[in-house]
């Protein structure tokens, strides 16, 4: 079947510091990956994507690579600030397998100044 | 960009009583309607799926008689917790996809928190 696994939370980093969520899934076929982020009293927003194996997704100064041998795709950024703060949800969609997504648990970021 | 607006964003209700959450996609179509909930420390699960003018499709283990979905038109769905209880407490969203130039698109709403004392 299909499902995500997120690093747990929550993570507090300092202003300018690394970020890296790990996110590895379990799926059949060939699912698209997403992460999605959801700041304080607002929706799910779509962070980035990919949707083949070797896609790199981006926005916002935000990475993540779809790694197939690893089934993994963690997010990075080089140097976080204060509005980074928020939720993130790894997700996956799977067209072959019906329309739902499939989340991980959310992982809460602080960004401290 | 496309805008789905979920209300309200927390609401505490008394055991036994019900509630509605609505969901209206504000400038789009919304041929369909994902309802997810997630309970504290858990994954975000879809709970439903409902496309505009026919009964919701509710996965495994969700009552339809307790979690009643409309979708009577393209821009509205909403969901309906009956008869609440503590153990409904939980946090709900919603997902709408359209279908634009040949690809769904799929919005999220902002969330409810729901609270059943």
């Amino acid at each position: 079947g299909n499902s995500v696994t997120q690093m747990e939370g929550p993570v507090t980093l300092s202003e300018e510091a690394f970020l890296t969520i790990n996110c590895t899934y379990t799926a059949t076929g060939y699912p698209s990956l997403f992460w999605y982020v959801q700041y304080p009293g607002e929706g799910l927003q779509l962070l980035l994507k990919a949707t083949k194996a070797d896609d790199k997704g981006s926005n916002k100064g935000f990475e993540a690579t779809y790694r197939k041998e690893t089934t993994s795709f963690h997010l990075e950024k080089g140097s976080v600030q204060v509005s980074d703060s928020a939720v993130y949800f790894c997700a996956l969609h799977n067209q072959n397998t019906g329309n739902q997504f499939y989340f991980g648990t959310g992982t809460s970021l602080t960004v401290i100044p | 960009g496309a805008v789905v607006s979920q209300h309200p964003s927390r609401v505490i209700c008394k055991s036994g009583t019900s509630v509605k959450i609505e969901c209206r996609s504000l400038d789009f179509q919304a041929t369909t309607m994902f309802w997810y909930r997630q309970f504290p420390k858990q994954s975000l699960m879809l709970m439903a799926t409902s496309n505009e003018g026919s009964k919701a499709t509710y996965e495994q283990g969700v009552e339809k008689d307790k979690f009643l979905i409309n979708h009577a038109s393209l821009t509205l769905s909403t969901l309906t917790v009956t008869s609440a209880h503590p153990e409904d407490s939980s946090f709900y969203i919603c997902s709408a996809r359209e279908y634009r130039q040949g690809i769904y698109g799929y919005t999220f709403g902002s969330g409810t928190r729901l609270t059943v004392v």
